[in-house]
């Protein structure tokens, strides 16, 4: 157990339409990342947050993504007016300040768009 | 910008052979140098990291060395088990990303008893 949960597992959506997933990180750290992995590939760098401020965002995050960490403690990221080429998994995962590097991901939301 | 190229998989291996999993990496400063292993149905997990030049990471019988000279961090294991098969990614963070990740596109390992 990574002490992160993500939902939902998979998403089968059409072209379109809005998604969010969510991520929830046990407390006790204060970082938060959104990757997203696509098949035979590593992940790719989204967003991070420290407490509730998000603090760098990916060019590959365009205007149809958004993500909020409202409360410091569990986060969202929507996607907006899906495309196919958005079908990926996305994989969020928690770290500590000042401990670069070691992160804890959860296992992941599919995204399947049609 | 920063970069990770792994060696290209999927390397098929017999039991108690020899591993190695090549990793070399591009960037400015001084980046602290890692594995993840993500084995079939699981998450991403830390499997060893070394922070600066010379140091060993080993963990699991795994063992990588930051090479600064040749900007290298291979994985090594002297005697792979079926349990070892999984996808192997190599990955490097530095002290101006904001202790983000960035990933090789990963090798998968398969161990065959």
């Amino acid at each position: 157990d990574t002490g992160v949960s993500q939902d939902p597992r998979h998403k089968i959506t059409k072209r379109g339409q809005n998604v969010t997933f969510r991520c929830d990180p046990i407390s006790e750290h204060n970082r938060l990342y959104w990757y997203r992995q696509t098949l035979g590939q590593g992940p790719e760098f989204l967003t991070y947050f420290q407490n509730e401020a998000q603090l760098e965002k990916s060019r590959l995050l365009s205007d149809r993504f958004s993500a909020e960490r409202p409360k410091g403690s569990f986060s969202t990221l929507e996607i907006q007016r899906t495309e196919q080429g958005d079908s990926a998994m996305y994989l969020c995962a928690r770290g500590r300040a000042g401990n670069t590097g070691e992160l804890f991901f959860g296992e992941g939301s599919r995204l399947t768009v049609l | 910008g920063d970069s990770v190229t792994q060696m290209e998989g999927p390397v098929t291996l017999s039991e108690e052979a020899f591993l190695t999993i090549n990793c070399t990496y591009t960037a400015t400063g001084y980046p602290s140098l890692f594995w993840y292993v993500q084995y079939p149905g699981e998450g991403l997990q830390l499997l060893l990291k070394a922070t600066k030049a010379d140091d060993k990471g080993s963990n699991k019988g795994f063992e990588a060395t930051y090479r600064k000279e040749t900007t290298s961090f291979h994985l090594e294991k002297g005697s792979v088990q079926v349990s070892d098969s999984a996808v192997y990614f190599c990955a490097l963070t530095g002290g101006n990303q904001g202790g983000k990740l960035i990933f090789g596109q990963g090798t998968e390992l398969s161990v065959k008893p």
